[in-house]
């Protein structure tokens, strides 16, 4: 149990497109989920929180505007990174903590390597 | 600045050696926890501590959490290839419904 997809694995885009991933919780529902942001040789750093329902709340130094997320269902965030440059590309990792749960727990994806050229 | 600093950043070892990874923070933490996550991969969870002195093994490796609920660390006995990885803490500050994670322990065991 307690599985996180998420889709696509990996995506390789041109500057200036937009970019979108997806996460899913498989065998439970989730009312919150958190993006983070890997660089190369970097420890995880988290972007955003997605809260089911309810606007996100994003971290210091990260733009709302340029990564997008909607959680519009108990299963589902999306991330969009708009406009993407190569600075963007990264490691992108959700997570998800199980809706009732009390605790920290959250159980992650397995990640979203993303590539602007 | 990093909530959770980890040390030694990288670390070389020769198959069957002994280990420990430090995780340090100026912060109380409410719980901690360790991942290792390998390259492509998200981070797989392999404990949690919550009680300030609480030591926890799994198998050749074992966790401790401080007195005062500040740092943690890692202790992995006999290292096998297989350990290869990147360690990650991360803490649960009281009050906030994230995690810290710290800047990660790069581990390569050669056989």
């Amino acid at each position: 149990g307690a599985v996180v997809s998420q889709h696509p694995s990996w995506v390789i885009c041109k500057s200036g497109t937009s970019v979108k991933i997806e996460c899913r919780s498989l065998d439970f529902q989730a009312t919150t989920m958190f993006w983070y942001r890997q660089f190369p040789k970097q420890s995880l750093m988290l972007m955003a929180t997605s809260n089911e329902g309810s606007k996100a709340t994003y971290e210091q130094g990260v733009e709302k505007d340029k990564f997008l997320i909607n959680h519009a269902s108990l299963t589902l965030s999306t991330l969009t990174v708009t406009s993407a440059h190569p600075e963007d590309s990264s490691f992108y990792i959700c997570s998800a903590h199980p809706s009732g749960q009390g605790g920290d727990t959250q159980y992650f994806g397995p990640g979203t390597r993303l590539t602007v050229l | 600045t990093q909530l959770l600093e980890q040390s030694p950043q990288f670390l070389s070892i020769q198959e069957g050696e002994n280990l420990t990874v430090y995780c340090n923070s100026s912060s109380v933490f409410s719980s901690l926890q360790w991942y290792r996550q390998e390259p492509g991969e998200g981070p797989v969870l392999l404990v949690t501590v919550v009680t300030g002195g609480e030591v926890k093994k799994l198998k050749r490796l074992t966790f401790q959490f401080g007195d005062a609920r500040k740092d943690s660390s890692l202790h992995i006995t006999a290292a096998q290839p297989g350990d290869t990885g990147l360690y990650l803490c991360a803490g649960e500050v009281i009050g906030a419904n994230n995690l810290f994670f710290g800047t990660g322990t790069r581990l390569t065991v050669i056989p």
